[in-house]
């Protein structure tokens, strides 16, 4: 079983909508938990990184937020544009050889 | 500044057949790193470099080598393609400590057939 599961696997959204991508995770105890996006055909890039001692961080128009206690991330994104258009990859950090990467939530935004 | 670059980007090989993938930064980052990803699976480790000189092996590095030539270049080798190396091939570098932010190529494409 992954360590690291996102839901939904796939999502489709108007242009404009907000949406929450969920990851959950049972990779414990970690040093942070990251999000990245990755567009088609081109390599993951980093949009936050947290602490396991934050409960939020913000870039942008994507927050992701943090519950240790649960075991589980979000990432919102808000007033989405069709750029916003990826796979969203969640990764919880042991260290930098022992991360282990959620499978994504592939983001389709329609206009 | 290129970042992180990889070559070749799409690449078809027989089974049994060798190839290089190579692996450059001009960031001057100590650690650098070879992933794979599959359909349906997170990128997974397969061999890493912390430093210039070392390299350790990851989470899946049966049927793979490497070499860290320099602090600049990484290279991945498969000796011998076999069809379940078919995949999506990420380097990418980073400076040294957990917190510390990776940075990914673009990817090479390879199916062995």
């Amino acid at each position: 079983k992954n360590q690291v599961e996102q839901s939904p696997q796939s999502l489709i959204i108007l242009e404009g909508k907000n949406c929450t991508l969920q990851c959950n995770y049972t990779v414990s105890p970690f040093s942070n938990l990251r999000w990245y996006k990755q567009d088609t055909g081109r390599g993951p890039v980093s949009l936050t990184i947290m602490t396991f001692s934050e409960n939020t961080k913000s870039n942008g128009r994507y927050t992701a937020t943090l519950d240790a206690d649960t075991k589980q991330s979000s990432l919102h994104i808000t007033a989405s544009q069709l750029s916003d258009s990826a796979s969203y990859i969640c990764v919880v950090s042991v260290s930098l050889t022992g991360m282990r990467f959620g499978a994504g939530t592939r983001l389709t935004v329609k206009p | 500044n290129a970042g992180v670059t990889q070559t070749p980007k799409f690449q078809v090989l027989k089974t049994g057949q060798s190839m290089t993938l190579q692996c450059a930064q001009d960031m001057n980052h100590n650690s650098m790193y070879w992933y794979r990803q599959d359909p349906g699976m997170g990128l997974r480790l397969i061999y890493y470099s912390a430093s210039e000189g070392t390299t350790d092996k990851g989470e899946v590095p049966n049927g793979y080598n490497v070499s860290r030539l320099n602090k600049r270049e990484f290279s991945l080798r498969l000796e011998s393609a076999a069809p379940s190396q078919t995949s999506v091939y990420f380097c990418a570098s980073s400076g040294q400590g957990v917190g510390y932010e990776q940075y990914f190529g673009p990817g090479t494409r390879l199916t062995v057939t």
